[in-house]
Parts: structure tokens; sequence; C-alpha cells
């Protein structure tokens, strides 16, 4: 089964506007992370992002910020004043707390354009 | 800069040879995970060194192995490699086994002709 599901294979965005990117996942871990990374088309993996499971409040980094919804099972990214520069791939990662579980599963992906 | 250092980035070879590609961890990050990205079958973790010794095994073949040196850097070894092996392979660090983030080298990128 998917442990993490990104829905959204590409997204447009207007500049200067908000963007979410959908992700959905799935444990039976009380203890896990949720990550998202950029990989631009020079395909680096950029780090965005964390959330623990555990943490009270929605995780920021300036204009990144991530919509977890436990319940739900989902940790949606949300960009704000999309630039040009933000155009790349998107993916979700999760790393669970079991011993031996403890590396990165990943999303699909999301393409970002960001439109001028 | 991530601090993680990858060589090389690129590589071509052929068919049935052996590569051996390198990553240099963070400054004091004792876990390395090494991933392949290709296209169809997405970001896949193969398998994961801590200080020194295996952790966890994914989706890694049997041709290929690595090995975590005592100065903590890491070394993939690809072998008898066909043109399915083609692909973007990551090197990721962090601080210990359960440290949150991990941050990525640039990767290399290995193309079998």
């Amino acid at each position: 089964a998917q442990k993490i599901t990104q829905t959204q294979p590409g997204m447009f965005v207007q500049e200067k506007e908000a963007v979410t990117l959908d992700c959905t996942y799935d444990t039976s871990d009380p203890s896990y992370g949720l990550f998202w990374y950029k990989q631009p088309s020079s395909g680096e993996m950029i780090f965005l992002i964390y959330q623990g499971s555990y943490d009270q409040q929605n995780a920021t980094e300036g204009r990144y910020s991530l919509n977890f919804q436990k319940a739900r099972k989902s940790a949606n990214l949300v960009i704000s004043a999309s630039q040009l520069g933000d155009s790349a791939m998107y993916f979700c990662a999760m790393r669970e707390g079991y011993p031996g579980r403890r590396a990165l599963t990943f999303g699909s992906g999301t393409r970002l354009q960001v439109q001028p | 800069d991530s601090g993680v250092t990858q060589t090389p980035k690129h590589l071509i070879t052929a068919t049935g040879q052996r590569v051996t590609l390198r990553c240099s961890p963070r400054s004091g990050d004792l876990s390395v995970y090494w991933y392949q990205q290709s296209l169809d079958q997405g970001l896949q973790f193969l398998i994961q060194y801590y200080n020194g010794e295996e952790r966890a095994k994914g989706n890694i073949l049997e041709r290929f192995s690595a090995q975590q040196f005592p100065d903590l850097h890491s070394e993939l070894n690809l072998s008898s490699l066909e043109l399915g092996d083609s692909a973007l392979y990551f090197c990721a660090s962090s601080g210990s086994d359960t440290y949150t983030e991990a941050f990525f080298g640039q990767g290399t990128r290995l193309t079998v002709v």
C-alpha cells in the first residue's frame, strides 16, 4: 500500500499567488515525521520543512507552511506569494519511528509551474 | 549548500561494468542513507549506515553494496551494470538514527550505455 500519496502530478499557479500541494500519508506508528523537499530541474533535493507527529502547531519556514491535519492524515504544503523560482518538483516524504524504518518514504511528486 | 558532498556528479559507463559512488556526510552526522531516483520507480531507499554499521536495507539489488568508513564517508558500489540502473543516486545524512532532518547531496547521475 502507498504510504505517501500525492494526487496532483502537475500544478500551475500565477506569480505572487498562494498554492497548496496535497499530501496524504498512511502509518500505524504514533511517532513519525513528515517532510517536504523541492527538486529543481538541476536535480538536487532541497529540504523545505518538517512536521513531527507530536508537534502541536503547524510548521512554518518563511513562505512555506505545512497544513498538518493528523486525523485526516494529511500534510499539505502551502507556498505563499509564489515566485518564478518556485517552479520545480515537490516531494512529500515520511519517516516512521520504528527501528529499521527510519529512511524516508517518498511520494510520487507534484510538478509546480509558476506563471508570470 | 546542504553540506553533503557526492562525487562524481555525472558518470557514464557501459553495461556489465562496476562503478563506485562516494558520499561525504555533513560534519558530525553519523547516519548515511542512499536513495535511487529513476523515472519508473521514483525515489527509493536503498540502504542506511549508522556509525559504520549497516542499519537498514530497502530495495537494494544484490549487485549493489555499500559501506561506511571510519571517517564516516560512504561508498555505494554498483556492479554488473544494466541499462535499467541508469538513475540519479542520492546520499543523505542526518545526525542520528532518529534525527529529524535529512539533508541530501547533489546526487550522482549514472548513465549506463
